[in-house]
């Protein structure tokens, strides 16, 4: 059985940083792309970062751009989402979910459960 | 960046009706488009994914259709426990991935 299960959220002032983890269990993690998604409080979802199977290759939204950083170890399968001077828009429910294929152009067919990031002061 | 519009907003059906939710990419994305299920506190569920192929698991009340920039997800007969926000997803032309705004399903 696939499961995939977030950690690492919590409280955090404004231009603080927070890493958050990821776990995967249930098929051969290097085989796939892992996406990180956020919804923000009665918000939609809203794509942040993947990364691709063998990690050679990361993708942001420009609203994240140059302040979060994905990356993945393989012999652990385990991805993470390293998050910098971090803004009260960035406050949200941050999902894990993972990719069909190595490369990141698929759909999400297995998610975790979410972790909340709360910036505020 | 493709936009989705997804319409309605919100949709209120009587148990055992058919609901009609839409899906509209602002260029066309092929049938590289995905259907989630989300209930309140809840992750997202994929539900349909290449725009018709059901996940495993989806029941098969569930049907996708469409392609280009035109899409459409029905519930044939609407129970109780689909009462969710559903969301579509294009993941033809990315990055970024984008998704619709969520049409909000309930029971009349």
């Amino acid at each position: 059985e696939v499961q995939v299960l977030e950690s690492g959220g919590g409280l955090v002032q404004p231009g603080g940083s927070l890493r958050l983890s990821c776990g995967a269990s249930g098929f051969i993690f290097s085989n796939f792309a892992m996406t990180w998604v956020r919804q923000a409080p009665g918000k939609g979802l809203e794509w942040v970062s993947t990364v691709t199977g063998g990690g050679g290759t990361t993708y942001y939204a420009d609203s994240v751009k140059g302040r979060f950083t994905i990356s993945r170890d393989n012999s652990k399968n385990t991805v993470s989402l390293q998050m910098s001077n971090l803004r009260a828009d960035d406050t949200a429910v941050y999902y894990c979910a993972k990719g069909t294929r190595g490369f990141g152009d698929t759909h999400l067919d297995s998610w975790g459960q979410g972790t909340l990031v709360t910036v505020s002061s | 960046e493709v936009v989705m519009t997804q319409s309605p907003v919100a949709l209120s059906v009587s148990p055992g009706e058919r609901a009609t939710l839409s899906c509209r990419a602002s260029e066309t994305v092929s049938t590289n488009l995905a259907w989630y299920q989300q209930k309140p506190g809840q992750a997202p569920i994929l539900l349909i994914y290449s725009a018709s192929t059901r996940a495993s698991g989806t029941p098969a009340r569930f049907s996708g259709s469409g392609s280009g920039t035109e899409f459409t997800l029905t519930i044939s007969s609407l129970q109780s426990d689909d009462c969710a926000i559903y969301y579509c997803q294009q993941y033809d032309k990315w990055p970024p991935f984008t998704f619709g705004q969520g049409t909000k399903v309930e029971i009349k």
